[in-house]
């Protein structure tokens, strides 16, 4: 199967300050790129989407940018809350139909 | 129904068994996807379904491992002679058209054990 990564990186974060959590993506030709959140024991659930031919896109408390020369996507989350804390994926869309390579997570924890 | 449902939540198999699961998509998703995620690992595809045409096997691991959908809804995905290294959790997601601009909507996973 496609997957990338084997260890999870993890960031600590003070409640009330911003988080940024980054991602490599794989494939120069990928055309939509999408942040799901994960807590423990659930399934992954949406956050916010981005298409190539855009390199910013903002929601409510986050904020997704895309810079297509060096393959990084970025997740900002504005006033993180300890609700916040879970895992965050990054996924990218080869074009290939609606399937997601997803990257390898990134593990949120916010300190009260 | 109101969101992906996958049955059972829990299934523990000794190792050589067969077992079954099942995932009910989004009532009018046309296209079904599996995925397996290893513990503190990410997600891993296995299979998609987009309405009628053939489905895409590219990620499923062995030949052990095989999935249907029938009628354009239910699928199941049946993994036989399991083996330890199949212990996971196996992620069932569905979306309208299955089209390259679309969020997946996941369910909450079968947490397949083998012993």
């Amino acid at each position: 199967g496609e997957s990338v990564g084997l260890h999870l990186p993890t960031l600590s974060v003070q409640e009330g300050d911003n988080s940024i959590i980054n991602c490599a993506y794989s494939n120069s030709a990928s055309d939509y790129f999408i942040w799901y959140k994960q807590e423990s024991g659930k399934g992954p659930q949406f956050i916010i989407d981005i298409r190539s031919n855009m390199d910013k896109r903002q929601g409510q408390r986050v904020t997704v940018l895309l810079n297509k020369t060096v393959k990084h996507l970025s997740l900002q989350i504005a006033a993180t809350q300890p609700g916040d804390s879970a895992v965050y994926f990054c996924a990218e869309n080869y074009n290939q139909g609606g399937k997601l390579i997803f990257g390898q997570g990134t593990e949120l924890s916010v300190k009260p | 129904g109101a969101g992906v449902s996958q049955s059972p939540s829990n299934k523990v198999t000794e190792k050589g068994k067969d077992v079954e699961l099942r995932c009910d998509p989004i009532s009018g998703h046309t296209a079904l996807y599996w995925y397996r995620q290893s513990l503190g690992q990410g997600l891993e595809f296995l299979i998609y379904f987009q309405g009628n045409s053939a489905p895409d096997k590219s990620g499923l691991p062995s030949d052990r491992f095989s999935a249907e959908r029938t009628g354009g809804s239910v699928s199941t995905l049946t993994i036989q002679r399991t083996q330890q290294e199949d212990s996971a959790v196996y992620l069932c997601a569905s979306s309208l058209e299955g089209a390259t601009n679309e969020k997946l909507f996941f369910g909450s996973g079968t947490q397949l054990s083998v012993l």
